[in-house]
């Protein structure tokens, strides 16, 4: 059981390019989310979803895009990279939202120069 | 406004010895309430949750914490560190109420001395 796979672990990217993070779970759960996490600021969360096919914003969502057109991937998308994303990114997935556990994936260390 | 303080930014404990680490909240909400802890290089584990269940909750690895509402508090706590506790830990309030927000604190790293 792989639980939640995050692709790729490491990336370096120069300014304004793009690309994009894969996050896959195989335990069937409806809400998924990108969360940013950066020195002395614990995790802030970037886009969530709710279900296939629905996205919406969280806290940081600028500079950012997201899809969720099946049910166990959410992709996380940066169209022009900036020195200011750099950061550790983390997928995260669960049952429900509110009172359930959230299972993370192994994050994604993401340097733009 | 929804917010989230851990009162230390580190806590050093010898072996053995109890561990308390502290959070405090807010929210205008019932809230329900996590602790998770991060091993170097590793992603996000729960420890405990609270849900307007009973007020201790009882977690993994020996871990437990007490939702006291007056203070508006989850502190965590453990009766005897272990050296494999040392990890960074994160109290996290979600609430789905008039918006959907994980708020994370800003995180306490344990130190176990030998």
């Amino acid at each position: 059981n792989a639980g939640v796979t995050q692709t790729p672990k490491f990336r370096v990217l120069k300014t304004g390019q793009s690309m994009t993070l894969l996050c896959a779970q195989d335990m069937n759960h409806e809400y998924m989310y990108w969360y940013r996490q950066d020195p002395g600021m614990g995790l802030r969360l970037i886009h969530y979803s709710v279900g296939e096919g629905t996205t919406a914003k969280g806290e940081v969502p600028d500079g950012y895009n997201v899809s969720r057109l099946k049910k166990q991937n959410f992709l996380l998308g940066l169209e022009s990279a900036a020195p200011s994303q750099t950061s550790v990114y983390f997928c995260a997935s669960s049952y429900r939202g509110e009172n359930t556990e959230a299972f993370f994936g192994q994050g994604t260390r993401l340097t733009v120069v | 406004a929804q917010s989230v303080t851990q009162l230390d930014s580190h806590v050093s404990v010898s072996e053995g010895t109890p561990v308390l680490l502290r959070c405090n909240y807010s929210s205008s909400y019932s809230p329900s309430l996590f602790w998770y802890v991060q091993h170097p290089n590793k992603g996000l584990q729960l420890l405990l949750k609270y849900t307007s269940a009973a007020t201790l909750v009882k977690g993994i690895n020996g871990f437990e914490a007490e939702f006291k509402k007056s203070e508006t508090s989850f502190h965590l706590t453990k009766p005897s560190a272990h050296m494999s506790d040392a990890a960074e830990y994160f109290c996290v309030v979600i609430r789905n109420t008039g918006g959907f927000k994980t708020i994370f604190g800003a995180g306490t790293r344990l130190f176990v001395k030998a």
